[in-house]
């Protein structure tokens, strides 16, 4: 059962332009909405993360919006570059107690010059 | 401050050897986790620690064992390896629960 479904599976963004990438949740309890960016050869990384309390969290170039009501939140790339070029995972949680963090399927972002 | 480190980087076993992987994190985190990543398929749970001594079922446990004599370290084992567990895997920690992980660099495993 996939709780939290990630989409594109890929995606290829001009410099400049704007990446997307989408997810949904199927657990009304999440509560904890992280974005996490994976470059080849290495671990994931936490680059933002956001919670329902807000609609909208803006960190430099990157920006999550979140839609409580659909249980969608979405990750946008302003102005790409080709370093952002990476693997890109949403996750969902709910907060206290022994929770663990429930990982999308990936989205491979390609930057082209 | 080297963080989380798994070794080995790489491995390659044949269907039906044993090993062990081993995490260790320097940031004296109670929080250990043990994911596998595959194509499609994002990062999948296999079993997380709580605590020192403690360990729990994730997603995908069947096959592994794990342990957690020591509160800086997280072994993942594999009794006897199968093909379905060609993967990269990887350990994180995290202070409390969800909050910021903080992963590995992986650990690529074949077996043939």
């Amino acid at each position: 059962q996939q709780q939290v479904k990630q989409s594109p599976q890929s995606l290829i963004v001009q410099k400049g332009g704007i990446s997307i990438i989408n997810c949904a949740y199927e657990n009304t309890a999440f509560d904890y909405f992280p974005w996490y960016q994976q470059f080849p050869g290495k671990g994931p990384a936490l680059l933002i993360a956001i919670r329902p309390d807000v609609s909208e969290k803006k960190e430099g170039r990157f920006t999550i919006s979140f839609n409580k009501s659909a249980k969608q939140f979405s990750l946008h790339i302003m102005d790409s570059q080709p370093g952002d070029s990476a693997t890109y995972f949403c996750a969902a949680s709910k907060t206290g107690g022994y929770n663990k963090l429930i990982f999308g399927a990936g989205t491979r972002l390609a930057v082209h010059p | 401050n080297a963080g989380v480190t798994q070794t080995p980087k790489f491995r390659v076993l044949k269907t039906g050897q044993s090993m062990t992987l081993l995490c260790a994190q320097d940031m004296n985190h109670e929080y250990m986790y043990w994911y596998r990543q595959d194509p499609g398929m994002g990062l999948r749970l296999i079993h997380y620690s709580v605590g020192e001594g403690t360990t729990a079922k994730g997603e995908v446990p069947d096959g592994y064992n794990v342990s957690r004599l020591k509160k800086q370290n997280f072994l993942l084992g594999l009794e006897s390896a199968a093909p379905s567990q060609t993967s990269v895997y990887f350990c994180a920690s995290s202070r409390q629960g969800a909050d910021g992980y903080t992963f590995g660099s992986g650990t690529r495993l074949t077996v043939v």
